[in-house]
C-alpha cells in the first residue's frame, strides 16, 4: 500500500540555521508533491508544489527538492526564525489526485 | 478576503447525538473536502465533492454524511453511528489539484 513517512520526532534548531525536513514515500509514482505548514489548532497552509520533472524549487527562504529515484523530498528553511516553528506536512496525490498527507514533522526554532 | 469559514470552532456532542459542522467558502472553488485529524496522525479524507449535488466517500466515511446543495457550502454531519468522533475536523477546497488546497481553521469536536 502507499505510504508517506515523515520524521515523527520534533526537529529542534537554533535561530539562523537551516532546517531540513524529510518526506519519504513508497509505492507511489507521484507527478508532484506538496508541502504545507500547520500551526497548532489551525488548518494547514499550502506552501509549495514541486513536479516530478523539477529537481528543486525555491520560494523566499524555502527550498524543496524532489528525488524520484530515492522517493524522497527534502524541505529546507534557510535563516530560520522562531516564527517558522510549526508542523510541516508533505502530501502526495492519491486517488482522483486528492492529496494524501504524511503525519508531519514539528519544527521548533530556538531564539 | 476570500477564504473558508468553519463553524463552530469548538463543539461538544453527547453520546447518541448527531451534530453538523459548517463549512462555507467564497473562493468560487468547485471542489470541497472534509478531513479528520487525530493527534499524531495524518489527515484522513472523509468525503469530497467535486461539483454541486454530487459527493464521494473518502477513506473513512462510515458514520458521517454530507450534502452539497450550493457551491459555497459543504456541511458535514457526524452521526451517532460514528463511534469515535472526538477529533479535529478540517474543511478544504481547491480550484485545481496542482494549485494547492485551501483549508479552514477547523472544528474541534469532543464527545462528552
Amino acid at each position: 500500500s502507499q505510504k508517506i513517512e515523515q520524521n515523527s520526532e520534533a526537529l529542534n534548531i537554533q535561530e539562523g540555521k537551516t532546517a531540513t525536513l524529510t518526506c519519504n514515500y513508497t509505492n507511489y509514482s507521484p507527478a508532484y508533491l506538496q508541502w504545507y505548514r500547520q500551526d497548532p489548532g489551525r488548518g494547514p497552509v499550502f506552501l509549495l508544489l514541486i513536479r516530478e520533472n523539477e529537481k528543486e524549487k525555491r520560494k523566499e527562504r524555502l527550498k524543496v527538492t524532489f528525488d524520484t529515484t530515492l522517493k524522497q523530498s527534502l524541505f529546507h528553511i534557510t535563516a530560520s526564525q522562531p516564527a517558522d516553528s510549526a508542523t510541516y506536512l508533505c502530501a502526495l496525490p492519491g486517488g482522483s489526485y486528492i492529496p494524501t498527507f504524511g503525519r508531519g514533522t514539528s519544527l521548533i526554532v530556538h531564539p | 478576503d476570500g477564504g473558508i469559514t468553519q463553524s463552530p470552532k469548538y463543539l461538544f456532542r453527547k453520546e447518541g447525538q448527531n451534530v453538523t459542522l459548517s463549512c462555507e467558502q467564497n473562493l468560487n472553488h468547485d471542489a470541497m473536502y472534509w478531513y479528520r485529524q487525530d493527534p499524531g496522525q495524518g489527515l484522513r479524507l472523509i468525503y469530497y465533492s467535486q461539483i454541486v449535488n454530487d459527493f464521494q466517500k473518502g477513506d473513512i466515511a462510515e458514520g458521517y454524511s454530507v450534502s452539497r446543495e450550493k457551491k459555497e457550502s459543504f456541511p458535514l454531519t457526524v452521526t451517532s453511528a460514528q463511534k469515535n468522533p472526538t477529533a479535529f475536523y478540517l474543511c478544504a477546497s481547491n480550484f485545481g489539484h496542482t494549485l494547492g488546497y485551501t483549508f479552514g481553521s477547523g472544528t474541534r469536536l469532543t464527545v462528552v
